[in-house]
């Protein structure tokens, strides 16, 4: 599975969008990008995933550029509960290949 | 989405005793789990793959005998941490995949945390 790259760490106000991105520049045509997040002493969560469309649901947006090597996962109006550890992870759709998770992006929501 | 659940979420123990740790799907079946363990700051490493009837398959330097998985039908799937020491005190988080989605979607279970004095 393709590598990806996230910043270490990040801020976002309270009420403000979070964005974070994430670099994915070897990932192949048949990889889709997962999103999860764990917070502190809890199981990951699922967020979101995409193969080439932008896609959106009740909990964020997945923005992915039209050449696939970078991502970005959007969080419009961060709370205090959203502060956790974030983990972009490219991965075939099919078959049994486990999620592989790299150290993720830790945002901090602050009020 | 679907449930994993964990049993226990916590445990203590001496060390030189085994400790088994469930991991059941609630809401759907699942051919396939996974094992990750995870230390303080660090994220999560993958331990095994677990199949239905069939043995686990482990990660590079994870030892099968010390660490036993048994996945006897599609809604459970066992770590039995043998002869467990202070260096295997971790967080163990078990996942598993919802066959009847198509994008083969994986949910984690909340994690068993363990303690060895």
């Amino acid at each position: 599975d393709a590598k990806t790259t996230q910043p270490p760490s990040m801020d976002c106000a309270e009420g403000r969008a979070a964005n974070l991105p994430c670099n994915h520049s070897t990932i192949s045509g048949n990889e889709y990008v997962y999103w999860y997040r764990q917070i502190h002493s809890q199981g990951p969560q699922y967020i979101i995933h995409g193969l080439k469309n932008n896609e959106t649901n009740e909990m964020a947006s997945l923005i992915i550029t039209e050449d696939r090597k970078s991502s970005t996962l959007i969080l419009p109006h961060a709370t205090l509960r959203d502060t956790a550890v974030y983990y972009c992870i490219v991965r075939v759709g099919s078959g049994n290949t486990p999620l592989v998770f790299g150290k993720g992006t830790r945002l901090s929501v602050i009020a | 989405g679907a449930v994993v659940s964990q049993h226990p979420s916590w445990v203590i123990c001496k060390s030189g005793t085994s400790v088994k740790i469930e991991c059941r799907s609630l809401d759907f079946q699942a051919t396939t789990m996974f094992w990750y363990r995870q230390f303080p700051k660090q994220s999560l490493m993958l331990m095994a793959t677990s199949n239905e009837g069939s043995k686990a398959t482990y990660e590079q330097g994870v030892e099968k005998d010390k660490f036993l998985i048994n996945h006897a039908s599609l809604t459970l799937s066992t770590l039995t941490v043998t002869s467990a020491h202070p260096e295997d005190s971790s967080f163990y988080i078990c996942s598993a995949r919802d066959l009847g989605l198509a994008d083969n979607e994986q949910f984690f279970g909340p994690g068993t945390r363990l303690t060895v004095l």
